[in-house]
């Protein structure tokens, strides 16, 4: 089965740019959504296929995807961000949806 | 205003079974596709299941065969019927809609129900 793999945990200092990654066999040639968690919430979306911003969400938060690696940049850090964030894809192999296990990011 | 509404959640002994329910309202449920994702303690997002609006179902292979996905569009219903439940299907469980005309994604998320599977 797909796997999605990501760094269990990520800091930034406010103000500064922090970069998630999630990692996938050609992961470039699948959709790759984001969701943003807090703590006892539902998640939210920030980022679908790969780059789009549902609306609402802030500029600060951006997305790309090539090869075997998918990224989540968020720049100008905001303890507000301080969540739990994980990527998604649909895999076709396997009519499966796939999570990736998740990314603490840390604001320090 | 679109929101989905889980119930049905509990304590159950291993075996057992429950039925959960998402309610939803502010939108055609018979329009959308929809998932339910499941989230044990201090664990990452987990996906269970999915049924389209043309009742097209696919299921995580961790519970296929024990459990089952269905919809009643007329009461604006999700159904997620879980049977032979284990240990490790503890968790909140989610219903989550996609954006109008996609499929996989997830925009509307409900605000879970908990099931604890235990003696």
């Amino acid at each position: 089965s797909y796997v999605l793999t990501q760094p269990p945990s990520v800091s930034a200092a406010p103000g500064k740019t922090a970069t998630i990654t999630c990692a996938g066999n050609n992961i470039g040639s699948k959709s790759v959504h984001w969701y943003q968690q807090q703590p006892g919430q539902a998640p939210v979306a920030v980022i679908y296929y790969d780059s789009d911003r549902p609306s609402g969400v802030p500029e600060r938060f951006s997305g790309s995807n090539s090869g075997n690696t998918a990224t989540l940049t968020i720049s100008r850090v905001e303890a507000g961000d301080e969540a739990d964030y994980y990527c998604q894809v649909w895999d076709t192999s396997s009519d499966h949806v796939v999570f990736g296990g998740g990314t603490r990011l840390s604001v320090l | 205003e679109v929101q989905l509404v889980e119930s049905g959640g509990g304590l159950v002994q291993p075996g057992g079974s429950l039925r959960l329910s998402c309610a939803a309202s502010g939108f055609t449920l018979s329009s959308f596709s929809m998932n339910w994702v499941r989230q044990a303690p201090g664990k990452g997002l987990e996906w269970v299941s999915y049924i389209s609006s043309g009742s097209t179902i696919f299921y995580a292979d961790s519970v296929r065969g024990r459990f089952t996905i269905s919809r009643d569009n007329d009461k604006n219903l999700l159904y997620l019927q879980m049977n032979s439940l284990r240990a490790e299907d503890s968790a909140v469980y989610y219903c989550a809609r996609p954006p109008p005309g996609a499929a996989f994604e997830m925009d509307v998320w409900g605000q879970g129900t908990t099931v604890t599977v235990s003696s």
